[in-house]
């Protein structure tokens, strides 16, 4: 089963910020949380991953909460190319198989 | 990046029929890969993990003997759906670790008539 939890669905403004939040109360010591998002009809696409830290790249930035139990994938920018299905997932080492969750699907409003 | 490439794209066969799909690695190297199932406003759902050179292993409740693995080398790995139904017409996703992170194909959509 999915150790994580996100809302079904999230509407953001095209232009705005898009906050996408996530919940892993169970996430043990060495458990990063990754992102993922998987566009109409294609294969998952990496998006951002961290441990403690919180993460930044070209594609978004990653908030992760003191005590690790949650946090936020955020769009900076949200255009009508980022209307998704957006999935945190958490996992150890790098051979882990990755389960996914039913993840929450943004729609970006123009 | 690494890439991870899938073919077919789509494919169409008729009930009773096998098909095959591929799964490549286009500049890495993959021990290890990892076979999806999706159907249409549904999640992921994990089939089985692809070893390079042994048997895969199957998630429960997927039948190992309808959904062949093959992992003959550390550039692909093949998917048989054996006797094809209807119900078996889905999107299949593979997976691979490149570098640092996993990478996924583009799937397969596979229709049974």
């Amino acid at each position: 089963d999915a150790k994580t939890t996100q809302p079904p669905s999230m509407d953001c403004a095209e232009g705005r910020a898009a906050n996408l939040p996530c919940n892993h109360s169970t996430i043990s010591g060495n458990e990063y949380v990754y992102w993922y998002r998987q566009i109409h009809s294609q294969g998952p696409q990496y998006i951002i991953h961290g441990l403690k830290n919180n993460e930044t790249n070209e594609m978004a930035s990653l908030i992760i909460t003191e005590d690790r139990k949650s946090s936020t994938l955020i769009l900076p920018h949200a255009t009508l190319r980022d209307t998704a299905v957006y999935y945190c997932i958490v996992r150890t080492n790098r051979d882990d198989k990755i389960i996914f969750g039913k993840g929450t699907r943004l729609h970006i409003l123009p | 990046g690494a890439v991870v490439s899938q073919h077919p794209s789509w494919v169409i066969c008729k009930s009773g029929t096998s098909v095959k799909i591929e799964c490549r690695s286009l500049d890495f190297q993959a021990t290890t890969m990892f076979w999806y199932r999706q159907f249409p406003k549904q999640s992921l759902m994990l089939m089985a993990t692809s070893n390079e050179g042994s048997k895969a292993t199957y998630e429960q409740g997927v039948e190992k003997d309808k959904f062949l693995i093959n992992h003959a080398s550390l550039t692909l790995s093949t998917l048989t759906v054996t006797s094809a139904h209807p119900e078996d017409s889905s999107f299949y996703i593979c997976s691979a670790w490149g570098q640092d992170e996993q990478y996924f194909g583009p799937g397969t959509r596979l229709t049974v008539t």
